[in-house]
């Protein structure tokens, strides 16, 4: 039961223009969500977050959208820069209904960021 | 922030053996996690640690799977009896008690079960 779903195992897209990587969640408890980075032979790094209160939250280049309705989110980063090249995870958690302490990842989108 | 350190990187082993790993997560972080990937996965959570007591387990931690942290600083997780089913990479996390605080992970280490 896959409960945070990003649908796009891989992502291409020209420097300098936008990506956007999107994820989508089944269950309804889920009220703070967060996006990852990951590179090879390391682990994931936070990148930003936002709760369910609100539906956009920004930090310089990266922008996360919240839908509740649609129970949907998405990454934008812009403007893309080959050191973006990453694979993204998206994951939840039950915060303010005291799960917060287990997060759900996403399978990841890898994004490409060519030249 | 010297970040969350875990040891060994790599670890191959033969079905059967037991096998420990051990994190040290940010010093002043006071929950720390374990989680397990496996190609082509998200991580996948095993359990927490709030100090020195553990306050929830995954029902992926089956009864081969014992995790510590006895002073509440580092942790150790050990598998018992491995399978190759095992294999992954565990991943280990550690955050503020503010309950909105990021995680923040090592580099994880890899287990190959032959």
């Amino acid at each position: 039961d896959q409960q945070v779903k990003q649908n796009s195992p891989s992502l291409s897209v020209q420097e300098g223009r936008i990506s956007i990587l999107n994820c989508d969640y089944t269950n309804s408890m889920f009220d703070y969500f967060l996006w990852y980075k990951k590179y090879p032979a390391e682990g994931p790094t936070f990148l930003i977050s936002i709760s369910s209160i609100k539906d956009k939250n920004e930090d310089g280049r990266f922008t996360v959208f919240l839908n509740k309705s649609a129970k949907h989110l998405s990454l934008h980063i812009v403007p893309s820069q080959p050191g973006d090249s990453a694979v993204y995870f998206c994951a939840a958690s039950a915060l303010f209904t005291g799960g917060g302490n287990k997060l759900t990842f996403g399978t990841g989108t890898q994004l490409k960021v060519e030249l | 922030d010297t970040g969350v350190s875990q040891d060994p990187r790599h670890k191959i082993t033969k079905r059967g053996q037991n096998v420990t790993f051990r994190c040290d997560p940010i010093s002043e972080h006071n929950r720390l996690y374990w989680y397990r990937q496996t190609l082509g996965q998200g991580p996948e959570f095993l359990t927490y640690f709030q100090n020195e007591a553990q306050l929830e387990k995954s029902r992926l931690l089956s009864d081969r799977f014992s995790a510590e942290r006895p002073k509440g600083s580092f942790s150790t997780l050990e598998i018992q009896r491995t399978e190759q089913g095992d294999s992954a990479m565990y991943l280990c996390a550690s955050r503020l008690g503010q309950e909105d605080s990021p995680l923040h992970f090592g580099n994880g280490t890899r287990l190959t079960v032959t």
